[in-house]
């Protein structure tokens, strides 16, 4: 089993239209995150949800929105999608939000909008 | 935000040791230091953590200045499963385990 989920892998759409990531972790942690990957491979922390609840935001356009509708469960939906939201989105979690905690990533999902 | 810095890239013959260097002069006295790593269309992969003492596990060594200003991943015997970007960072207790990810060092091992 994969620790964690991420679908879908890959996902071309057209500027404008709307769309959801899906991501599910079984390691039974309580903290979760988004991270985007862009063309120049920088890898920037997006949200981070501890218990289902919003813990980090991290200057993220409103037309995204995380939703958390459980602890095993973080899902990034995008509204109006821009040719520069182009990227690979990885899903991420760990036990607890403490310094020392280890962060065990999704494969990631790479968004190609057209 | 933490701020590490680290060369672009490195490179090894197979079998040999490697040592991946990290300067991280924003530490805080309770921050962790992270080492994660990422292979060619793959997602992030921890390597290894540490506070104050040097530490080894099955994949690496981590050697910390005694300042905490500066790291060193060591792979003892470099494979070629092990060409990746090597990323290090630090998070603290009041980041919420945010991590911020530099350029990273892109590590090439030869045959």
């Amino acid at each position: 089993d994969t620790a964690v989920s991420q679908t879908p892998k890959y996902l071309v759409t057209q500027m404008g239209n709307d769309k959801s990531i899906k991501c599910e972790q079984n390691l039974g942690h309580d903290t979760m995150y988004w991270y985007k990957q862009d063309s120049k491979k920088f890898l920037k922390i997006m949200f981070s949800y501890n218990n289902k609840e919003l813990i980090i935001n991290e200057t993220v356009p409103n037309r995204f929105s995380p939703k958390s509708p459980d602890k095993a469960h973080l899902n990034l939906h995008i509204n109006s999608l821009e040719l520069g939201d182009s990227a690979v989105y990885f899903c991420a979690s760990s036990q607890g939000g403490l310094g020392e905690n280890i962060q065990y990533f999704g494969a990631g999902t790479r968004l190609s909008v057209l | 935000d933490a701020k590490t810095t680290q060369p672009n890239s490195m490179e090894s013959n197979e079998e040999e040791p490697v040592h991946l260097p990290c300067n991280h002069s924003t530490i805080s006295g309770t921050d962790y230091i992270h080492w994660y790593r990422q292979l060619p269309s793959q997602g992030p992969e921890y390597v290894i953590h540490g506070l104050t003492s040097n530490v080894n596990n099955r994949m690496a060594s981590l050697a910390i200045a005694e300042d905490r200003k500066s790291s060193t991943l060591i792979l003892h015997r470099a494979t070629l499963r092990d060409a990746a970007v090597y990323y290090c960072t630090h998070a603290g207790g009041t980041s919420y385990g945010k991590l911020t990810f530099g350029q990273g060092t892109i590590l090439t091992v030869h045959p």
